[in-house]
This record gives C-alpha cells, sequence and structure tokens, in this order.
C-alpha cells in the first residue's frame, strides 16, 4: 500500500509564498501530481513531476525528490482566489500503472 | 484543457432506491475512467477503475453488486448506486484518462449524493 502525508491546514498572507509538502512511501512509484480543489468543487491538476528536481508553472512550482519520497508544491504570490485544499497524489505502477491515490489534502488560508 | 462532464450535479433520493451516475469525457476518448468517493473533510478514495469494453476493477472494501459500473463506450461511463442508504450520501467523482495522455486525469464536477 500507500502512506501519503501532507499537513491538514496552512495559513499565509496575500502575497506571500508558501510551501506545501508531501511525503510518501510507495513500491512503486510511477509519478507524483498536485492538484487544487474548492469546496464542492472537483479536484483540478495542478502540476506532474516523475522525474527528480523542480518543474515550473507560473506562480506554481513543483519539486520531487524520489529517494527521500518527498515533493513540495511552491506557490508565490497568493491570491485569495489560492484558498483552497491540496491534494498529493501519487501513481504507482500497481493496477496497471493508472491508480492514483491521494493525501489527506492541506487546506490552505490565504489572509490579507 | 480536457472536459468532463457528469450528470447528476446533485442528487436526492429515499432510502432503498437506486441512483445512476453518468461521466462523459466531451472531447477526448477515455480508455479508462476511475470512480472516486469522497466524505466531508476527507480526501478521494478511489472505488474502482473502469475499461472500456471490460469488468470494472474494483478497490478492497468496495462492493460491486452495489456499486454496479458500466463503461459501454469510450466516453461514457455509469455507477449505480443500488438500494441506497444514508451512509451512501457523498461526493462521487468521476475521472478520465485519455488514452494518448498517460501523465493525467481530468475530473468531472462531482455528483452529490443525499440519502434521506
Amino acid at each position: 500500500g500507500q502512506n501519503i502525508d501532507q499537513p491538514t491546514e496552512m495559513t499565509a498572507t496575500e502575497g506571500a509564498i508558501v510551501q506545501i509538502n508531501c511525503t510518501y512511501q510507495t513500491s512503486g512509484f510511477n509519478g507524483l501530481f498536485w492538484y487544487q480543489q474548492h469546496a464542492g468543487e472537483a479536484p483540478t491538476f495542478l502540476s506532474y513531476n516523475v522525474l527528480d528536481g523542480l518543474e515550473e508553472k507560473g506562480r506554481f512550482s513543483s519539486f520531487l525528490s524520489r529517494s527521500k519520497g518527498y515533493s513540495y508544491l511552491l506557490l508565490k504570490e497568493l491570491q485569495m482566489k489560492d484558498s483552497a485544499s491540496y491534494l498529493c497524489a501519487v501513481r504507482d505502477f500497481w493496477g496497471g500503472g493508472n491508480k492514483l491515490t491521494f493525501g489527506t489534502g492541506t487546506q490552505l488560508k490565504v489572509e490579507l | 484543457g480536457a472536459v468532463v462532464s457528469q450528470h447528476p450535479s446533485r442528487v436526492i433520493c429515499k432510502s432503498g432506491t437506486s441512483v445512476k451516475i453518468e461521466c462523459r469525457s466531451l472531447d477526448f476518448q477515455a480508455t479508462t475512467m476511475f470512480w472516486y468517493r469522497q466524505f466531508p473533510k476527507q480526501s478521494l478514495m478511489l472505488m474502482a477503475t473502469s475499461n472500456e469494453g471490460s469488468k470494472a476493477t474494483y478497490e478492497q472494501g468496495v462492493e460491486k453488486d452495489k456499486f454496479l459500473i458500466n463503461h459501454a463506450s469510450l466516453t461514457l461511463s455509469t455507477l449505480t448506486v443500488t438500494s441506497a442508504h444514508p451512509e451512501d450520501s457523498s461526493f462521487y467523482i468521476c475521472s478520465a484518462r485519455p488514452g494518448h495522455n498517460q501523465e493525467t486525469q481530468y475530473f468531472g464536477p462531482g455528483t452529490r449524493l443525499l440519502v434521506l
């Protein structure tokens, strides 16, 4: 099975930078995803990492270290609309290589 | 980006009845679709993986006779909650993976089910 850990809640200030960490344990790692989910809505795709290093996409960046079983999502120039739950999800080779296992999510609150 | 729709978006039903939820990929063919369930303030839990033209693969603890999945075409999968009970009340979300893109799944907007 998999074990995915991320903080339950975080609070940050508008305009600031916030880093959301995710650690995982899996025997057949095949990619890590970050999703954003607003309350009552479906998740939207933010980023995908399968190799070590940093992937940058606008205000959002995601980092992966496979040897450490660690990833983070970096959000820059925070806006109020960034208040949402951020889900870390790991894909493994089992089940045909399709299956995503989600962490419990980090509820980010952006304040003025 | 790829669009996935779900219908209905919200449904209220009586205990003991069955409810069908549709998931459609609107602008791509989805060889694989996934059904998730999310209880309040919890993360998404995968219920089953649906492959077009074959039987769905259910996760441990998910009753296949209670949650019937049909993936009859490359753009449509349905989830039927049979003999629904109040504990089945949840947010049901489908996702679809384009056959050409192994990187991500695209999520539908979700269906909120309330069983009275």
